[in-house]
């Protein structure tokens, strides 16, 4: 069973601030690792999809590595902005039959940027 | 704008009714989605169809029934649900399995 785990849950930080979160999953079987921002009351946004280990993937001032034989991802957010608030959840898939096409995903980290 | 739209975005229904939740894309998308969210967890896979075929039932209760009558549309069908059922339930697509999902909005279900 694939269990993904983000950490912190939460996360306050200052505007101008830079931040990372963590998310974990078993390295056994690992296909790809998938990151998506969710802002309050709006649809899941697809950030990156990761499947190399050391790759690094960046998108303005987002960036996420990967450590697929340690099983773990970094999300960093570079100079924090109020618009960056949201919940930013990690999804892993498996490499193993019946796994390969499922999104396990963990429970988010929600951050909050203040002015 | 999201381009995977579901409707209602809110449902209030009783055990004993049936309803429908719809989702729709028309980004030629052959892979459709169900998930389930309650307040703080993580979305939980429900439903996975591809080419309008279903591929993946993460043993639902059969309270909820998925149609796929097309490549664009999929319905979650409801009836005799559980308190417990509510929760927001989202729908994505991707182009094919296995690839980047497109999520809607979500339909909030509350059930008396």
């Amino acid at each position: 069973i694939l269990n993904v785990e983000q950490s912190p849950q939460s996360l306050h930080v200052q505007e101008g601030d830079s931040t990372n979160f963590t998310c974990s999953f078993p390295s056994s079987n690992f296909y790809a690792l998938h990151w998506y921002r969710w802002e309050t009351a709006k649809s899941p946004e697809a950030l990156f999809v990761m499947t190399l280990n050391g790759d690094e993937k960046k998108k303005g001032r987002i960036s996420a590595t990967l450590n697929t034989k340690e099983g773990y991802s970094y999300l960093y957010i570079k100079g924090s902005q109020p618009e960056d608030s949201a919940t930013y959840l990690c999804a892993s898939r498996a490499g193993f039959s019946g796994g390969y096409n499922k999104l396990i995903f963990g429970a988010g980290t929600r951050l909050a940027v203040h002015p | 704008d999201t381009e995977v739209t579901q409707t209602p975005k809110h449902l209030v229904m009783g055990m004993t009714n049936k309803k429908s939740l719809k989702c729709e894309q028309h980004m030629g998308h052959r892979a459709m989605y169900w998930y389930k969210q309650k307040a703080k967890k993580p979305p939980e896979l429900m439903f996975v169809y591809s080419y309008e075929k279903l591929s993946i039932n993460e043993s639902v209760p059969s309270r909820f029934s998925p149609e796929c009558p097309n490549s664009s549309l999929l319905n979650l069908h409801l009836h005799a649900l559980q308190p417990e059922d509510s929760a927001l339930y989202l729908c994505a697509s991707s182009q094919v399995l296995g690839q980047p999902q497109h999520f809607g909005d979500g339909t909030r279900l509350s059930i008396l």
